[in-house]
């Protein structure tokens, strides 16, 4: 079965500093991997994706992540953070071969920045 | 439209009762997705549409919950007899599947509460 783990279910952050969220999957086969931010009170909005090529992908609001396949992980990151990064970010996997392109999201992970 | 589009934004009704949330995604996009978020969870899907049928309703949780597409556009979730456990955010999701586009569109959702 198809699964994401994130690791982190909260992490507390001061403004300007980095943060890094992480992200694994379970797959056998190839991936397309998604993440994406939910603020209070609104849907989920797409960060940043990797469907292939460089396993370096920048998104935006200045996050990136990195594709490592042999580790199954896409680790989102970003250098630093403002209090407007407060939100919820969800990690999820699309298996290629999977009709539908239907999604599977992790747990999430509550990030708060504080001042 | 612009945007996916879901109605209503929040809806709190009586245990036992059936209700109706609407989903209209964005104009051209073929697939359609519902899922859900229980407080504390992550994405729970229930059930994806290409064009009006259902591929993949595996998602739904139980006989009460069914879901219909018409026209290829709008959506329509159905709760019946409520449960206090159907308490969630229904997210609704669409896309074009070209691989240029993979990565759904959210709405904002329907808050259902269940009293």
């Amino acid at each position: 079965a198809q699964s994401v783990t994130q690791l982190d279910s909260q992490v507390p952050v001061f403004e300007e500093a980095p943060v890094e969220l992480r992200c694994n999957y379970s797959s056998s086969v190839s991936v397309y991997l998604f993440w994406y931010v939910q603020y209070p009170n609104q849907g989920l909005q797409l960060l940043l994706k990797y469907l292939s090529g460089s396993t370096l992908v920048k998104g935006i609001n200045g996050f990136e992540a990195e594709f490592n396949k042999s580790q199954t992980s896409f680790h989102l990151r970003k250098p630093s953070v403002h209090i407007s990064d407060t939100a919820e970010y969800f990690c999820a996997v699309s298996y290629i071969k999977a009709a539908g392109n239907k999604l599977t999201f992790g747990g999430g992970t509550r990030v708060l920045v504080k001042p | 439209g612009a945007g996916v589009s879901q109605s209503p934004s929040n809806k709190v009704t009586e245990k036992g009762k059936d209700v109706e949330l609407r989903c209209d995604p964005i104009s051209g996009h073929t697939a359609l997705y519902w899922y859900r978020q229980s407080l504390g969870q992550g994405l729970e899907f229930l059930i994806y549409f290409q064009g009006n049928s259902a591929p993949d309703k595996s998602g739904l949780p139980s006989d009460r919950f069914s879901a219909e597409r018409t026209g290829g556009s709008v959506s329509t979730l159905t709760i019946q007899r409520t449960q206090q456990e159907d308490s969630a955010v229904y997210l609704c999701a669409s896309n074009k599947p070209d691989r240029a586009n993979y990565g759904y569109t959210f709405g904002s959702g329907t808050r259902l509460t269940v009293v």
